[in-house]
C-alpha cells in the first residue's frame, strides 16, 4: 500500500543552523512526490514538487529512489520557516494525494 | 490566483444536527477535495470529486457525504454531527494537468 512517513512530529533549531525535515514514502509506481506548507494562520500550499527541481525560499528536495526519501532541506533556518510542513506521494492514477502525518518546525531565535 | 473559499471559518453545531459545508473554487478546476486535518494524523481525505456529479469516497467518509452540482462547488454534508467530528476541514481543488491542489483557508468545526 501506498504510505507517506515523516518520522518527527516536531523539529526545533536554531536560526541559521541546518535544517532536514524527512520523508520516506513507499509506492511501487514511479513517484511524484510534494512538500506542502502551512504558515501559522495561513492556508496549506504548495512549497515545492520534485517534478520542477526548484529552490523554493532556500529550501531543496531531492528524490532518492534507493532510499525512496524526499527530504526537505535548508542549509541555513530562518524564523520565519517556522511552520508545519507536509510531504505527500500523488497517485497518478486518480489524482489523489497521499499525506504523511506533518512535522511542525519550530526556528528557535 | 487560484482563489479556494469556504463558507464558514468557524461553526459550532450541536450533535445530530446537519451540518453544510461549502467550498467554491473560480480557476475551473476538474477536481475538488475534501479533508480533515487533525494534530498527528495529517490530512485525512474524505470525499473528492472529478468532474460534476462524480463523487469517489476517500479513507473516512463514513458520516459523511458530499455534492457536487456545479464545477466550481463542492458541499460536504454531515448527515449527524457527532462530536468525533470536531475538527479542521479543508477543501482543495486541482487540475488535471499540473496535479497540485489549492487549499481553502479552512473551516474549524466544533460539535458540542
Amino acid at each position: 500500500a501506498q504510505r507517506v512517513t515523516q518520522p518527527e512530529k516536531l523539529l526545533s533549531v536554531f536560526k541559521g543552523a541546518p535544517v532536514e525535515l524527512k520523508c520516506n514514502y513507499s509506492y511501487s509506481g514511479s513517484p511524484e512526490l510534494f512538500w506542502y506548507v502551512q504558515y501559522s494562520r495561513q492556508r496549506l500550499q504548495l512549497l515545492l514538487r520534485h517534478i520542477s527541481r526548484e529552490s523554493i525560499k532556500g529550501f531543496t528536495a531531492d528524490l532518492n529512489k534507493g532510499e525512496t526519501s524526499f527530504h526537505l532541506k535548508k542549509p541555513f533556518a530562518q524564523e520565519e520557516d517556522s511552520a508545519m510542513y507536509y510531504c505527500a506521494l500523488t497517485l497518478a492514477s486518480n489524482y489523489q494525494l497521499i499525506w504523511g502525518a506533518g512535522t511542525k518546525l519550530i526556528i528557535k531565535p | 490566483d487560484v482563489k479556494v473559499t469556504q463558507s464558514s471559518r468557524y461553526l459550532v453545531k450541536r450533535t445530530g444536527e446537519k451540518v453544510f459545508l461549502e467550498c467554491v473554487q473560480d480557476m475551473d478546476h476538474e477536481n475538488m477535495f475534501w479533508y480533515r486535518q487533525d494534530p498527528g494524523l495529517g490530512l485525512r481525505l474524505i470525499y473528492f470529486s472529478y468532474d460534476v456529479k462524480m463523487k469517489e469516497k476517500g479513507d473516512i467518509p463514513e458520516g459523511y457525504s458530499v455534492s457536487r452540482e456545479k464545477k466550481e462547488r463542492f458541499s460536504l454534508i454531515l448527515e449527524s454531527a457527532s462530536t468525533n467530528q470536531t475538527s479542521m476541514y479543508l477543501c482543495a481543488s486541482s487540475d488535471s494537468i499540473s496535479e497540485t491542489q489549492y487549499f481553502g483557508p479552512g473551516t474549524r468545526l466544533l460539535v458540542l
